[in-house]
């Protein structure tokens, strides 16, 4: 267990459709990261916050944002569903902004149908 | 961009066997981090390592920084069937005041009892 966890598991919805995916990071870490892993793709970076602040983006859809709380959880959104933003969506968490050791939720299985 | 680049993709291997696999980048890394994810499950932090030509262990896996430092070897020793799973290597992913990583393509590991 690494302390991270995410809500839902998993999650079926319609394209078209909007959807918040929840991730809690350890006690004490202050950043928290969301990829997204899909079979053609791989593990890719989306986005990143540092104790409330945005401060990196990936390859993240105009469709997809998210934001940091100030009790540190994080939520990252997905408007106007598509057949290929399925994918599993892993959040991670790592203690400031210095460290390369970030550890993963279990993740949230997204279908869109 | 940034690739990271793995190799085998897949391995099929006898329990007990001994497992090598590597990581090859295009550019120059200081941080390699190894990650191990079991199906449905998030990847899991194996080891880290920061400084060219280091060798570090964790129990019956050892993995090593080249010292070109635009490659990371990973081995298991006496392998056993928990050992199944999709390794991946990971690195800095851009500079900037950002942790984000980048991921390789992965290794597939099946151990037969």
């Amino acid at each position: 267990d690494s302390g991270v966890t995410q809500t839902p598991k998993h999650l079926i919805t319609a394209t078209g459709q909007r959807v918040t995916l929840r991730c809690s990071p350890r006690s004490g870490d202050l950043s928290v990261y969301w990829y997204q892993q899909s079979l053609d793709q791989g593990l890719q970076f989306l986005i990143q916050y540092y104790n409330g602040e945005e401060r990196a983006k990936g390859n993240i859809l105009e469709r997809f944002s998210a934001q940091q709380f100030p009790d540190l959880h994080s939520e990252l959104n997905l408007s106007s569903l598509e057949l290929g933003d399925s994918a599993l969506y892993f959040c991670a968490s790592s203690v400031g902004s210095s460290s390369w050791e970030q550890y993963f939720g279990p993740g949230t299985r997204l279908t869109v149908t | 961009g940034q690739q990271l680049n793995q190799s085998p993709q897949s391995m099929f291997i006898q329990e007990g066997e001994d497992v090598s696999m590597n990581c090859t980048s295009s550019s120059i890394f200081n941080t390699w981090l190894w990650y191990k994810q079991d199906p449905g499950e998030g990847p899991v932090l194996l080891i880290a390592l920061y400084k060219a030509g280091e060798l570090t262990s964790n129990g019956r896996l050892t993995a090593q920084f080249g010292i070109t430092r635009k490659d990371s070897f990973l081995n298991i020793s006496a392998s056993i069937p928990s050992d199944v799973g999709i390794y991946f290597c990971a690195g800095p992913g851009g500079g900037g005041a950002t942790n984000k990583l980048i991921f390789g393509t992965g290794t597939l590991l099946a151990v037969q009892p």
